[in-house]
């Protein structure tokens, strides 16, 4: 069975600072990797799906990475906004399904 | 491209009552997801689509909960009945293919038992 592990559980960074958000899986044979914003109250948001043949995916401040023989990856957020702050969630895509870490919740301070 | 929809918003019920929640995924999507997602948790998987038929139902309560696909388009989940750990949000997704390829969520039903 697949477990996902998000660590830290929450971050709060002053504003201008760079995310680093990390996710790890415990089997390696994934087809994909998707990364989620959820905001209280609402649904989640897909940011960037990382196929199993990359190793990373770019869009705007974010980046994010893929390393499936260590079964990690990392979502990258540059120069933090107060709008960043969100629950990011990291699911992994194996057989037919996602499978979800707890998230990272961040808090980015004016 | 209009997103995954799904009503109500919110539902509050008394323990032992019914509920149904809806969901229509985006046009031509053939996987439709529901998922769980108690209050501090990730999202857990209860029952995956594919156009009409069941991929995956192993951690649906199948005492209490339901679910059902119209036609390979919309869907609805119903819990009857009730119990207070049933208090969580409900996911529901949609995705163009069965295996690996984006899924995209609806703005979820939080549903409140008390």
């Amino acid at each position: 069975k697949q477990e996902v592990t998000q660590i830290p559980a929450a971050l709060s960074v002053p504003e201008g600072e760079n995310l680093v958000l990390n996710c790890s899986f415990t089997d390696s044979a994934i087809y994909n990797l998707q990364w989620f914003r959820q905001d209280p109250g609402k649904g989640l948001t897909s940011l960037l799906l990382i196929q199993s043949s990359q190793r990373e995916q770019t869009s705007g401040r974010l980046n994010a990475s893929l390393d499936k023989s260590s079964g990690r990856s990392t979502l990258y957020i540059a120069a933090s906004q107060p709008g960043d702050s969100a629950t990011y969630l990291c699911a992994v895509i194996d057989d037919y399904k996602l499978s979800f870490g707890a998230g990272t919740t961040v808090t980015v301070r004016a | 491209e209009a997103g995954v929809a799904q009503s109500p918003r919110y539902k509050i019920i008394e323990k032992r009552q019914s509920v149904a929640f809806w969901c229509n995924p985006i046009s031509g999507h053939a996987t439709l997801y529901w998922y769980q997602q108690i209050l501090g948790q990730g999202p857990k998987l209860l029952i995956q689509f594919q156009n009409n038929g069941v991929v995956d139902d192993s951690q649906l309560p199948k005492d209490r909960f339901s679910a059902e696909r119209l036609k390979g388009v919309d869907s609805t989940l119903k819990i009857q009945p009730a119990k207070l750990e049933d208090s969580a949000v409900y996911l529901c997704a949609s995705s163009l293919q069965e295996v690996g390829t984006e899924a995209f969520f609806g703005q979820g039903t939080r549903l409140t038992v008390v």
